[in-house]
């Protein structure tokens, strides 16, 4: 079945750059019916939809207003995952990151997730 | 932060019904499928409901989803204690050309 695992330090300095990777197993990210997402969630912004990779026939990004300008999400066709960056961090982006597979327009299968602290 | 909103909690007794409201905009739930959500403790979101009504293989045939102009409901029948939980809708907003979450509904079983 479809899993992701996701890897990345649970601690960021502030201004620094927060870097998460989601490995896939049981699918592809090269996959022409899925999207890869990253998604977080803390107590004062509840869920919240960061952005995704999708293939097809080319690679497509899409980001969410709240994080554009600060945020990469790129697809390692070599590895089988796709990874998060997220530039000048401040306190505000504290919370648990979550990878996360679209299909047919539902985020379906979901990484473990990621508590992700921006503290000097 | 959160697009949709949903009452921040819901109970019923075991056995009992329980519905769980969802209301968006004519660019999200107005427009596109509504899908649920189902979140324990510690863990990530469980997909429940997807398409607004159809439900993933292994989730009980007690929850149920349906949607009606810009609102979507989710109901939990026959509720038991282990549906204890907090629980999400979500749809893509195309004004926003981003995917969109409501703010929680935490289910107690009395």
């Amino acid at each position: 079945q479809v899993q992701l695992q996701q890897s990345g330090p649970g601690l960021v300095k502030p201004s620094q750059t927060l870097s998460l990777t989601c490995a896939i197993s049981g699918d592809s990210v090269s996959s022409n019916s899925a999207a890869w997402n990253w998604i977080r969630q803390s107590p004062s912004r509840g869920l919240e939809w960061l952005g995704r990779t999708y293939y097809r026939s080319k690679w497509y990004n899409g980001y969410a207003v709240s994080v554009k300008g600060r945020i990469t999400i790129n697809p390692d066709t070599s590895k089988n995952q796709f990874s998060l960056q997220l530039h000048s961090v401040t306190p505000e982006d504290t919370a648990v990151y979550y990878c996360a597979r679209l299909v047919g327009g539902a985020p379906d299968i979901w990484g473990q997730g990621t508590m992700v602290t921006v503290s000097s | 932060q959160s697009v949709l909103t949903q009452p921040p909690s819901a109970s019923g007794t075991p056995g009992q019904r329980v519905t769980i409201s969802c209301s968006g905009s004519r660019s999200n739930v107005g427009s596109d499928t509504v899908n649920w959500y189902q979140q324990l403790p510690g863990t990530a979101p469980k997909l429940l409901i997807y398409s607004n009504n159809q439900r993933p293989s292994g989730v009980p045939d007690r929850f149920s989803g349906s949607k009606s102009g810009t609102s979507a409901s989710l109901a939990i029948s026959g509720l038991q204690s282990e549906d204890e939980a907090e629980y999400y809708c979500a749809a893509w907003d195309g004004s926003l050309n981003g995917y969109v979450f409501g703010t929680g509904t935490k289910v107690t079983v009395l």
